[in-house]
């Protein structure tokens, strides 16, 4: 069964504070992972998809990074309005594409 | 562009009663799809259109859950007769055919369900 395990549960920064989001999967052969943002009273937004191990994906202060067993998401010099609860996703090769997410990690970014 | 909307955003029922929750996908997407966040627990996904089509519904809890998309475009979700553990926020999420299953989806805000 694919499992995924964030960490850590919670975070929270200073602004200006920089720091790594865990996510580690289990999986029967790796299709794809994937990061979202969701922000309070709303649904995840898509970030970033991860295919390969050392594949690198960056947007504004974020960098998603993977290897064969977890996925980072550093975040560099965090603002307030990165604060937000970040989803990470695998889905399996082959069977069925249904995504597994990890819980997620709730990150607070103080002014 | 409207994104994806669901109706309503919050609902609160008895035990034993009705509620149908409603989905608006992004016009055009052919893909859409109904989650479920249980609290304290992980999104899991409940089922998948193609179009009016149930492609995979085997994430659905069980019988007193029925899942509609008449002619392709808007999906309900009917649950009956509610019960406790069907607390939780069903989420919908749409795409495009064709596009990387999933991956390439967008969010509806989601309905808070609260059983009592």
């Amino acid at each position: 069964e694919d499992q995924v395990t964030q960490s850590p549960e919670a975070l929270r920064l200073q602004e200006g504070e920089s720091s790594s989001l865990n996510c580690s999967y289990t999986v029967s052969g790796l299709r794809g992972l994937f990061w979202y943002r969701q922000d309070p009273g709303k649904g995840p937004e898509f970030l970033f998809t991860l295919y390969s191990a050392g594949e690198e994906k960056e947007k504004e202060r974020l960098k998603a990074t993977l290897t064969k067993k977890e996925s980072f998401l550093h975040i560099t010099a965090p603002k307030p309005e990165d604060s937000a609860t970040y989803l990470c996703a695998v889905q399996a090769r082959g069977g069925s594409y249904i995504p597994t997410f990890g819980r997620g990690t709730s990150l607070i970014v103080h002014p | 562009e409207a994104g994806v909307t669901q109706f309503p955003s919050h609902s609160v029922i008895e035990k034993g009663q009705t509620v149908t929750l409603r989905c608006d996908p992004i016009s055009g997407h052919d893909n859409l799809y109904w989650y479920r966040r249980v609290m304290g627990k992980e999104i899991k996904f409940l089922l998948h259109f193609v179009k009016e089509s149930k492609q995979d519904e085997s994430g659905m809890p069980n019988n007193r859950f029925l899942a509609e998309r008449t002619g392709g475009t808007y999906s309900t979700l009917k649950v009956q007769p509610a019960e406790l553990e069907d607390s939780g926020v069903y989420f919908c999420a749409s795409s495009q055919l064709g596009g990387v299953a999933n991956t390439e989806a967008f969010f509806g805000q989601g309905t808070r369900l609260t059983v009592v």
